[in-house]
Formats: C-alpha cells, sequence, structure tokens
C-alpha cells in the first residue's frame, strides 16, 4: 500500500536553530501535503495545506514566516520551523493524499520536535 | 467549525472484553470518516474509511458504524487483547479535503 516516509524521527536542538522536516509519498504521487502539529493528549491541528508547485495555505493562527512549508515535486513536501524557541516543542505529522477525495489520507511517522 | 469529540477520554478492560469507542461531529456535511490507531509517541495508522454514503466498514475484530445525519460513530474491537493497547483517533474529512480530528480515546487492556 501507499507509504509516507518522515524524516526525522526525533530532533533536539537549541532555541534559535531553524530545523527543516521532510516528508516523502514513497509510491504515489501526492498533489497535496497536509502538516499537523499535535501536544500531548490533544488532537491533530491541521497547519497548513501544501500543494506541489503553489503557495500552501495555512490555517488561521499559525505563523506563515515561521513555519515554512515548500512542496517542490510530487512527492516532497518540507516544512522549516525557523528560529525555533521551547514552546514550538511539538510532535508534527505529515499526511499524503490522492486527488480523489473518497481515499484516505496516509500520515507518516511524525517528528519529535524538542527545542532546549 | 468542524468539532469532533471522543467520549470516553480514557478507559480500561480486562483482557476479551468488546471495547466500545465513541466519537460524534458537529456537522454533518462530511466526506469520509476514519478511524486511527496511534501509539505513544508515533504517527497514525489507518484502521478503517467509511464514506459518507455507508453505514459500517469491517476489518477483523474491528467494526465501525456511522451514522452521518445524527453526527456520530461507533468503532467496536470485539475480544480484547492487550496489543490493542493504543490511542484510537476519530477523524472527518469536510471541505476542502480537511481532516478535523478527535482528542482521541485512550485505551488500556489489562491481561
Amino acid at each position: 500500500g501507499a507509504v509516507v516516509s518522515q524524516h526525522p524521527s526525533w530532533v533536539i536542538c537549541k532555541s534559535g536553530t531553524s530545523v527543516k522536516i521532510e516528508c516523502r509519498s514513497l509510491d504515489f504521487q501526492a498533489t497535496t501535503m497536509f502538516w499537523y502539529r499535535q501536544f500531548p493528549k490533544q488532537s491533530l491541528m491541521l497547519m497548513a495545506t501544501s500543494n506541489e508547485g503553489s503557495k500552501a495555505t495555512y490555517e488561521q493562527g499559525v505563523e506563515k514566516d515561521k513555519f515554512l512549508i515548500n512542496h517542490a515535486s510530487l512527492t516532497l513536501s518540507t516544512l522549516t520551523v525557523t528560529s525555533a524557541h521551547p514552546e514550538d516543542s511539538s510532535f508534527y505529522i505529515c499526511s499524503a493524499k490522492f486527488r480523489d477525495r473518497s481515499q484516505p489520507q496516509h500520515f507518516g511517522d511524525g517528528t519529535r520536535l524538542s527545542i532546549l | 467549525k468542524q468539532e469532533v469529540t471522543q467520549i470516553p477520554a480514557a478507559l480500561s478492560v480486562p483482557e476479551g472484553e468488546n471495547l466500545v469507542l465513541n466519537c460524534s461531529f458537529t456537522d454533518s456535511a462530511i466526506y469520509n470518516l476514519q478511524w486511527f490507531r496511534q501509539d505513544p509517541g508515533k504517527g497514525l495508522t489507518s484502521l478503517l474509511l467509511i464514506q459518507s454514503s455507508q453505514r459500517e466498514q469491517t476489518s477483523g475484530r474491528l467494526n465501525a458504524s456511522l451514522d452521518k445525519s445524527s453526527g456520530r460513530s461507533t468503532l467496536y474491537i470485539a475480544a480484547s487483547q492487550p496489543g490493542d493497547s493504543a490511542t484510537y483517533l476519530c477523524a472527518v474529512t469536510y471541505g476542502n479535503n480537511r481532516l478535523a480530528f478527535g482528542k482521541g480515546n485512550q485505551v488500556v487492556v489489562i491481561p
């Protein structure tokens, strides 16, 4: 079946560092990828929708200058957390799907980001 | 705005008992509903997908029902096993391919 690969799985870095997270669809072309953030014991919250070849659409309250999204190809989307601070520590998960709305989204294994 | 609620937030059951997990959503204009499993610190594993035109889906010991008009879904897990211990998330697809998630049902199956 379809597989989404997310890398890295765990990052620990100092405050002020920029961190890039990659999301790849391994055996299908994903015109749309989604980035979510999950705090402990909370729901996954959609941060942005990434469309291949165009600008990402950010949810209300998500700073687009802080969370840079690039979807340069049909199999790769990246999320860069710029100048990360401790409050950005969270679990970030990406998903990808076919254009057909009836198909499920396929999720990566997530990235645990810890900012010291 | 679509809101998804899952009850109970947490539950513990002895091995062998059946599990019943509930999910409700506020806007019935959905395309489908998915149940996921999430292990601690891990990503999501899709368990069942129910299209808006369907009433239920089954996979092995898992059965999920959908009542779109009342905004409810139930996940049944028969004859629970310790390996079923995890958090179960319900999510609905609505609008422009957006997914709205509940906070999850945290399940512990006691051997």
